[in-house]
């Protein structure tokens, strides 16, 4: 199966600051991934489709001005969360598809101050 | 639509007993069902899977099975461990996207 990275696994940040999360396919290229967000003991809901090359297609619901994603090659995408609130701190989690399969990166804690 | 209802939310079995976990979805067009096993802090991993153009799979001591008529698909775990104790969640694809249902918390008492 597809493998998939994330750093960092843990963040903590202070309100109003902005923090990079890297997501990497490491055995694959891929043109597409996608960005989760799971809040404690909830399901995951997704954020954006990353596309290479072109602009994230964000969830109903989800800023765009405020969760920037950069897929600017075909391993790496990025997440920004600008502006960090409290309300922000959650699970963040990449993933890649290889046919039907999702694989998922470990996940990057954030905590927000 | 888009959404994907679970039960129950949560579970609890003595170990050795039955475990299972079912989830219902509306659309017609979903042909992928995959299951999926969260321990706290951890990625989901994928446990099973299930395509539409089969009603049932088995892999050791987990199953699903795959109703499209009725649209619904469950998981079942016998033989429970505590080791299986975790959160399941069940997804479907939409599109080129997964929708997951809100999840299951499986206690497996010893």
């Amino acid at each position: 199966g597809a493998v998939v990275s994330q750093h960092p696994s843990w963040v903590i940040c202070k309100s109003g600051t902005s923090v990079k999360i890297e997501c990497r396919s490491l055995d694959f290229q891929a043109t597409t991934m996608f960005w989760y967000r799971q809040f404690p003991k909830q399901s995951l809901m997704l954020m954006a489709t990353s596309n290479e090359g072109s602009k994230a297609t964000y969830e109903q619901g989800v800023e765009k001005d405020k969760f920037l994603i950069n897929h600017a090659s075909l391993t790496l995408s990025t997440l920004t969360v600008t502006s960090a609130h409290p309300e922000d701190s959650s699970f963040y989690i990449c993933s890649r598809r290889v046919r039907d399969e999702q694989f998922f990166g470990p996940g990057t804690r954030l905590t927000v101050l | 639509g888009e959404n994907v209802e679970q039960h129950p939310s949560t579970l609890s079995v003595q170990e050795g007993d039955s475990a299972v976990i079912k989830c219902t979805y509306s659309d017609s067009a979903s042909n992928y069902f995959p299951w999926y096993k969260q321990e706290l802090g951890k990625r989901p991993q994928l446990i099973i899977d299930i395509r539409s153009n089969v009603g049932e799979k088995k892999d050791q001591r987990i199953a699903v099975t795959l109703n499209k008529t009725a649209k619904h698909f469950s998981l079942h775990i016998t033989e429970t461990q505590p080791e299986d104790s975790a959160v399941y969640f069940c997804a479907k694809e939409y599109g080129n996207k997964l929708v997951f249902g809100a999840g299951t918390i499986l206690r497996v008492k010893s």
